[in-house]
């Protein structure tokens, strides 16, 4: 089946600093990419919708230019949350979006990548 | 607003019993549902996905129902193992580029 990874799965970082986290489709193409973050106990947050080549789409409440998403081809999305608080500590989810002629629309989701600010 | 409910947050059965672990979503206006399952600290991985004109899909010991009309879904486990035992995520679609709405999960554990 459809893989995406994640890089890095953990990281912990000191306040202030920026951190750079990589979406890939290993084995297809991806139209859309979505980043999730993933609370103790709560569902799955969507914060924005990435497509190739163009600018990402944030959900209501998202800052984009403290979590700022690149998606530079139909493999590759970045996130980069900037100068990084404590509070922005959560689980970070990448999911793809498959292009596949005549088959069923499905999101592939990555491994995930948690967050710790220091 | 399309909100994902499912019931209970929390499950724990002897292993070898079947269960039901249930969802609802408030407008029944959906493209599709999934059922995802996710273990500690990891992503998700897809187990059912149920077209809105379906009523129920099949894989193995899994049995996911959908009646669109009341705005529900169930996920049926036969013969649960320990292995079963992960966090089972409902989601729902509502149209063929709308995004995935989450429930909060239900946490199974299956005691040997």
């Amino acid at each position: 089946g459809a893989v995406v990874s994640q890089h890095p799965s953990r990281v912990i970082c000191k306040s202030g600093t920026s951190v750079k986290i990589e979406c890939r489709s290993l084995d297809f193409q991806a139209t859309t990419m979505f980043w999730y973050r993933q609370f103790p106990k709560k569902s799955l947050m969507l914060m924005a919708t990435s497509n190739e080549g163009s600018k990402a789409t944030y959900e209501q409440g998202v800052e984009k230019d403290k979590f700022l998403i690149n998606h530079a081809s139909l493999t590759l999305s970045t996130l980069t949350v900037t100068s990084a608080h404590p509070e922005d500590s959560s689980f970070y989810i990448c999911s793809a979006r498959a292009i596949v002629a005549g088959a069923v629309d499905t999101q592939y989701f990555g491994p995930g990548t948690r967050l710790t600010v220091l | 607003k399309q909100e994902v409910t499912q019931i209970p947050a929390a499950l724990s059965v002897p292993e070898g019993e079947n269960l039901v672990l249930n969802c609802s979503f408030t407008d029944s206006a959906i493209y599709n549902l999934q059922w995802f399952r996710q273990d500690p600290g990891k992503g998700l991985t897809s187990l059912l996905l149920i077209q809105s004109s379906q009523r129920e899909q099949t894989s193995g010991r899994l049995n996911a129902s959908l009646d669109k009309s009341s705005g529900r879904s169930t996920l049926y486990i036969a013969a649960s193992q320990p292995g079963d035992s992960a966090t089972y995520l409902c989601a729902v679609r509502g149209g063929s580029q709308g995004n995935l709405i989450f429930g909060k999960g239900t946490k199974l554990s299956v005691k040997p």
